[in-house]
């Protein structure tokens, strides 16, 4: 079955400073769903990525897809406390509609 | 607000019981999915539900069971509860399959 392993499982960064959070997949990616979750709380879904090579920008946030690495890049600049929280990346494995959803990775911002 | 509510927000029950969590998805949503999360497993995808027909089976135990009624609100049922079952159970809407889903603020399930 297919998995979705992030890295790294978590991260402490200074407020104003760039990070980059990653997303591998151990097979082939058909689309890609980057989520937050504040703990305890509902998703929020940030962006979904489809075609390979496909990178899309929401606010500071911007996400990459590269099919060939199996592989998804989140990168936020100039990181904000108010970008705290839990990052997921989730995917449909080849069109199953049995999602999946990485381990996360859980995000402070000092100020 | 992801425009999908769920009820109720907290339930403590003991072991052995049944117990019915509500779900109304987003307006013109016709997808609904069920996921279960805990501090062991992470995010495990159940069943998702399209126009009240069944579209997809995750890690689904037998002791669970859902539908979705004619209105397009959904129902987990979860009987003869375990404290193993003790977790956050979070439903979500989408317009359609393979669109980005909408996720409610998810049931608080304590097994005692």
């Amino acid at each position: 079955s297919q998995e979705l392993e992030q890295s790294p499982q978590s991260l402490i960064v200074q407020e104003g400073k760039n990070l980059t959070i990653n997303c591998t997949s151990s097979k082939t990616l058909y689309g890609l769903y980057w989520y937050k979750q504040k703990y305890g709380e509902g998703l929020i879904f940030l962006m979904m990525l489809q075609k390979g090579g496909e990178e899309k920008s929401h606010e500071k946030i911007t996400a990459k897809l590269d099919e060939k690495k199996q592989q998804s890049s989140l990168h936020i600049t100039a990181s904000q406390p108010s970008h705290a929280g839990i990052y997921l990346c989730g995917a449909d494995p080849s069109g199953t509609y049995k999602y999946i959803f990485g381990t996360g990775t859980r995000l402070k911002v000092l100020a | 607000d992801s425009g999908v509510t769920q009820t109720p927000k907290h339930l403590i029950t003991a072991t052995g019981q049944r117990v019915t969590l509500r779900c109304s998805p987003r307006s013109g949503d016709l997808s609904v999915y069920w996921y279960q999360q805990s501090l062991d497993q992470g995010l495990q995808f159940l069943i998702q539900y399209y126009n009240g027909e069944e579209r997809a089976k995750g890690n689904i135990l037998e002791r669970f069971s859902a539908q979705q009624f004619p209105d397009l609100h959904s129902e987990l049922n979860l009987s003869s509860l375990e404290l193993g079952d003790s977790a956050l159970y979070f439903c979500a809407s989408s317009v359609a399959t393979s669109h980005e889903q909408f996720f409610g603020p998810g049931t608080r399930l304590t097994v005692l």
